[in-house]
């Protein structure tokens, strides 16, 4: 079964525009949402997590139970914002984790 | 901040050659993972690991694969009968408290089976 999805394979913004990156997922229970970037060139790194409710590089994530969404926003995105970014889900049990396909997102200048 | 390191960063091989591939993970982290990408695919969970035994595993990590851990420090992903279609960027992670706390990925080794 699907547990998360990731809408847009592709994204592109001008510098300086709000980006929002969609995340859906289907669990049942209480799982715990991350998202994860991959810069080029670089390995996978976490960005956030939603019980940490902070905001990482001006990036934020709010968990919607009723939507089941946890979308990545940022009010102004940045050239060096341009990665691949990967929303993930952990069950309770900290034994698995499920990765969406992905986001490429590029920031044109 | 501690990296998790894995060897080689490229193999490749015959089919039906046997490959493994390494990992070192955090040194007080107690929970190992694999994951693999295949080229323009998403990130595909494997295995996972704690306590000297596998904790969960996908439908993927079939009778081909294993994971070992044998020396403490190093962890090992086996592939005993390559194919073609398990060419993909494999992943090692590690954990300090299980999946739902940050997981720190080592940079992949590329598996390219000819």
């Amino acid at each position: 079964a699907q547990r998360v999805t990731q809408p847009e394979k592709l994204l592109s913004v001008f510098k300086g525009a709000p980006v929002e990156l969609k995340c859906n997922y289907s669990y049942s229970g209480s799982p715990e949402l991350f998202w994860y970037v991959q810069y080029s060139r670089q390995r996978l790194q976490l960005l956030l997590r939603h019980i940490s409710r902070e905001s990482i590089k001006g990036f934020t994530a709010d968990l919607n139970k009723g939507e089941t969404s946890f979308h990545l926003k940022k009010p102004f995105a940045q050239e060096e914002d341009s990665a691949m970014y990967y929303c993930a889900l952990s069950d309770r049990t900290g034994n698995q984790f499920y990765f969406g396909t992905g986001t490429s997102l590029t920031v044109i200048p | 901040e501690p990296e998790v390191t894995q060897t080689p960063s490229h193999q490749v091989t015959q089919m039906g050659q046997e490959v493994i591939l390494r990992c070192v993970p955090i040194s007080n982290h107690l929970y190992f993972y694999w994951y693999r990408q295949i080229l323009g695919q998403k990130v595909e969970f494997l295995v996972s690991f704690y306590n000297n035994e596998i904790s969960e595993k996908s439908e993927i990590f079939d009778d081909q694969f294993s994971v070992e851990r044998p020396d403490g420090s190093n962890f090992t992903l086996k592939i005993r009968s390559t194919k073609l279609e398990d060419s993909a960027m494999y992943f090692c992670a590690s954990s300090e408290q299980g999946a739902n706390e940050k997981l720190f990925f080592g940079s992949g080794t590329q598996l390219s089976v000819l």
